[in-house]
């Protein structure tokens, strides 16, 4: 019974450096987004995913990619990381697919990968 | 544009109101609420739609006003389990994203 499980929970970085976040889910769901929550900021949309193949801009996209390699998983990469994405990350996935999903689809939730970039 | 969530924080005993809201510049179609305690994920608690259909935690009780572009989460009886911050996340239909308030913290002493 996982859900959405995010790997590596904590990660240390030096500015320039790259690095790969990984979100898997056992689902079966069809959407998947990744967000990143901040201090007084609340969860940003960074990336998400309708489907298989298929990826879309959220709020705050700047220096990050994505790639949705199956159903089953959603990598989130920052290229060459700055002291600006220290943040939490969150994967999380919907049963439903946009626009459904934005609409009345219950997100659920990874534990969060807290990411530091010195 | 991000909802305005209030209050940014509140204290209660065990037992007593409270009362989160949320609010729009621009027209709802649907209104989510979660809840994250510290260092947890977010958990759903509750989706209200434009028109009066509902759907979420029995125990969770929320109102939907479409013309004031506002939803309000009522927590009564609180208990300690209730703590922890409470995030509104609205849709105005332009996309199929929600779009996040910053939270209200919600904390119950004995």
């Amino acid at each position: 019974n996982a859900g959405v499980t995010q790997t590596p929970k904590f990660q240390v970085l030096k500015t320039g450096q790259s690095m790969t976040l990984q979100c898997a889910q056992d689902m079966n769901h069809n959407s998947m987004y990744w967000y990143r929550q901040d201090p007084g900021m609340g969860l940003r949309l960074i990336y998400y995913s309708a489907s298989e193949g298929t990826t879309d801009k959220g709020e705050v996209p700047n220096g990050y990619n994505v790639s949705r390699l199956n159903k089953r998983e959603f990598s989130l990469r920052l290229e060459s990381a700055a002291p600006s994405q220290t943040s939490v990350y969150f994967c999380a996935s919907s049963e439903l697919p946009p626009p459904i999903s934005g609409l009345r689809g219950e997100l659920f939730f990874g534990e969060g990968s807290r990411l530091t970039v010195l | 544009q991000q909802p305005v969530q209030s209050p940014q924080a509140v204290i209660l005993r065990e037992g007593e109101d409270a009362v989160i809201n949320c609010s729009s510049s621009k027209a709802l179609y649907s209104v989510h609420w979660y809840r994250q305690k510290h260092g947890e994920a977010p958990v759903f608690l509750m989706i209200l739609l434009k028109g009066g259909e509902q759907k979420g935690h029995e125990k969770i009780s929320a109102s939907f006003n479409e013309k004031k572009q506002q939803s309000s989460l009522y927590l009564t009886a609180s208990q300690l389990s209730y703590s922890g911050t409470y995030f509104c996340g609205t849709n105005t239909g332009t996309a199929s994203k929600l779009t996040f308030g910053t939270g209200t913290r919600l904390q119950v002493t004995l």
